[in-house]
């Protein structure tokens, strides 16, 4: 267990709507990163924030969009949603110290699976 | 071009044997770390083991050790005395130096220990 929760487990939406996805990282962490993952294939990095900031972001359009909250929880949020926006969406915690030694190992929750019809 | 190539899709392994996961990775950046994530069927993905860029020895974690060869970019991950609960998908990772924020992943190795 890495503490690292996710909301809701799966959840079913149709083509053009929202959905927004919640994470709740691990105690004294403050980081929050957010991957897809499509059947078969390895993790793809949507964004990360720090410090309730984007602190970086991969190639996903700016319909995926998130939040950080004070607690460093976070939300996804995906609008006009697509067929192929069907996956398992993972969240990852991770302490990122600002001498930036250590490993800054992020630790995932269990993910939530979502199907766009 | 790939970061991370993982050219096994899937292997079989005996209970009580050892496996190696082949792992080779591609940055120009000095700095980088290499990670190693079982994924199981349930989805979630655990961490296993990691390797620095600069680190002077191979790392272990218990039965996971990381077969570190930095003039060939490889990170193999060993699993001595595998166990039935070992089977699971295994994901290599790396982050780098300059984007120290994301992680980038292979497409994973299928490992299935038969009794």
């Amino acid at each position: 267990e890495t503490g690292v929760t996710q909301s809701p487990t799966h959840l079913i939406k149709t083509r053009g709507q929202q959905v927004t996805l919640r994470c709740s990282s691990q105690s004294g962490h403050n980081t929050v990163s957010w991957y897809q993952q499509a059947l078969g294939q390895g993790p793809q990095f949507i964004f990360q924030y720090y410090r309730e900031e984007e602190n970086g972001r991969g190639n996903f359009p700016p319909r995926f969009s998130g939040l950080q909250f004070p607690n460093y929880s976070s939300e996804l949020n995906v609008n006009a949603l697509e067929l192929d926006d069907s996956a398992l969406y993972l969240c990852a915690s991770s302490l990122k110290t600002l001498a930036g030694v250590g490993t800054d190992t992020q630790y995932f929750g269990p993910g939530t699976r979502l199907t766009v019809l | 071009a790939q970061k991370i190539t993982q050219t096994q899709p899937g292997m079989f392994v005996q209970e009580k044997e050892a496996v190696t996961l082949d792992c080779t990775y591609d940055t120009s950046d000095p700095s980088y770390g290499l990670f190693w994530y079982k994924q199981p069927s349930s989805g979630e993905m655990i961490f296993l083991i990691y390797q620095g860029s600069y680190d002077q020895q191979n790392a272990t974690e218990g039965r996971y050790s990381l077969n570190f060869q930095k003039a060939r970019k490889s990170a193999n991950l060993v699993i001595s005395a595998s166990q039935l609960g070992d089977s699971a998908m295994y994901f290599c990772a790396m982050r780098e130096g300059s984007n120290d924020y994301k992680l980038s992943f292979g497409a994973g190795t299928t490992v299935t220990v038969r009794a």
